[in-house]
């Protein structure tokens, strides 16, 4: 069975600062990465996805996520957080023939001024 | 493309009353995802649909809870009767399929029983 782990159900950073989101994945096979945002009120954005080949993948408002088999991690990484930028984040893992997506319980980021 | 489209945004009703949430998916999209996300749950898999047939439905809460997929561009999921413990955001989804598993959600229908 597939599942997501994300470690970190809050986290608060100040802007301009560095994120690293975690996320620890199950599943059997190649795995299909992705992160989602959530903005309050809102439905799910994806943010990048990695499906095969480079293992850094880059995605939107300069997001990027390092995929690392051996310690079956896809984590989320920003150089400089901005304000907007706070928000839940999801990470979900699929792969296969049924095309479901397993999605973490989400890490909420805070950011201070 | 208007995206995933879902209705109403916002549903109040008793409990005991009938809750008929609605979705377009993306056009040309094969795949669509009924979800549930609370704050306890988290986000939940309800059922999915395949060229409008149900695959699994193991998500679904129980008996109480119907999803359909009439045709392409149209799914419900319907609630009777509605418990205050069904109070929660209703996501939909759709995936192209074949080689991407992307899922692109509508903006939610946001269900409180009382």
């Amino acid at each position: 069975a597939q599942s997501v782990t994300q470690p970190d159900i809050h986290i608060t950073v100040s802007e301009g600062a560095s994120l690293e989101l975690r996320c620890n994945y199950s599943y059997g096979a190649t795995p299909y990465l992705f992160w989602y945002v959530q903005s309050p009120g809102q439905g799910l954005q994806l943010l990048l996805k990695y499906f095969s080949g480079d293992t850094l993948v880059q995605g939107i408002k300069g997001f990027e996520a390092e995929f690392k088999r051996s310690q079956s991690s896809f984590n989320l990484r920003k150089p400089s957080v901005h304000w907007s930028d706070a928000a839940e984040y999801f990470c979900a893992v699929g792969g296969g023939s049924n095309y479901k997506l397993t999605f973490g319980k989400g890490t909420l980021l805070t950011v201070n001024p | 493309d208007a995206g995933v489209i879902q209705s109403p945004r916002h549903e109040v009703t008793e409990m005991g009353q009938e809750v008929t949430l609605r979705c377009k998916p993306i056009s040309g999209h094969d795949y669509l995802f009924w979800y549930r996300q609370t704050m306890m749950r988290g986000l939940e898999l309800l059922i999915y649909f395949n060229n409008n047939v149900p695959i699994d439905d193991s998500g679904m809460p129980e008996d109480r809870f119907s999803a359909k997929m009439p045709n392409a561009s149209f799914s419900t999921l319907k609630i009777q009767p509605s418990e205050p413990r069904d109070s929660a955001v209703y996501f939909c989804a759709s995936s192209l399929g074949w080689t991407d598993y992307e899922q692109y959600f509508g903006p939610g229908t946001r269900l409180t029983v009382t």
